[in-house]
């Protein structure tokens, strides 16, 4: 069936610093693929998605690229700061379970100044 | 500019007790979603609305109920709270039928704690 696959966390890292948040994917068919944010105490917000094979998303100097030949959506940033400190969520639409979102398990990213 | 309000923010229950967790969106989504955020589990999801009138088992439906009371209103209810009920709840919307939904909306969610 379905699922997502991400990198453990947490993940900590100094400001100015490059990120990368592992994501890989099991589906069948081609499914749309998404990178939710959750900063504290809020809900979850769109960070950026992709719907086809070697589409780039990107947002808020964010980017993941969709890759089927390795069913991997990395989400990367060259320079973070300390506001991008929050829980990060892969995520997929599409195959068995129709257009229900299934997410992945989350990875806390801090931010040292 | 509310978007999707849900109440209590937070609640703890003892066993065999029963509550219900309200969401109200403001932005005439037709979809309405119901999740749980599990530490190392991600979002599952509990039960879905694709429209006013309609609900349907998600992922996790066990020991739960819901109501699409109307097009803004979608309500959780737990009959008998179960310690394995202890979770985050969101409530979500998005401006499609979830067989176009691509973007959801999610509320900043409601803390249950079962004793």
């Amino acid at each position: 069936g379905n699922s997502v696959t991400q990198m453990e966390g947490p993940v900590t890292l100094s400001e100015e610093a490059f990120l990368t948040i592992n994501c890989t994917y099991t589906a069948t068919g081609y499914p749309s693929l998404f990178w939710y944010v959750q900063y504290p105490g809020e809900g979850l917000q769109l960070l950026l998605k992709a719907t086809k094979a070697d589409d780039k998303g990107s947002n808020k100097g964010f980017e993941a690229t969709y890759r089927k030949e390795t069913t991997s959506f990395h989400l990367e940033k060259g320079s973070v700061q300390v506001s991008d400190s929050a829980v990060y969520f892969c995520a997929l639409k599409g195959g068995e379970y129709g257009n229900k979102l299934v997410f992945g398990a989350g990875t806390i990213l801090r931010v040292k100044s | 500019n509310a978007g999707v309000t849900q109440t209590p923010k937070f609640q703890v229950l003892k066993t065999g007790q029963s509550m219900t967790l309200q969401c109200a969106q403001d932005m005439n989504h037709n979809s309405m979603y119901w999740y749980r955020q599990d530490p190392g589990m991600g979002l599952r999801l509990i039960y879905y609305s694709a429209s006013e009138g309609t609900t349907d088992k998600g992922e996790v439906p066990n020991g739960y109920n819901v109501s699409r009371l109307n097009k803004r209103e979608f309500s959780l209810r737990l009959e008998s709270a179960a310690p394995s009920q202890t979770s985050v709840y969101f409530c979500a919307s998005s401006d499609r039928g979830p067989s176009g939904a691509n973007v959801l909306t999610f509320g900043a969610g409601s803390r249950l704690t079962v004793l």
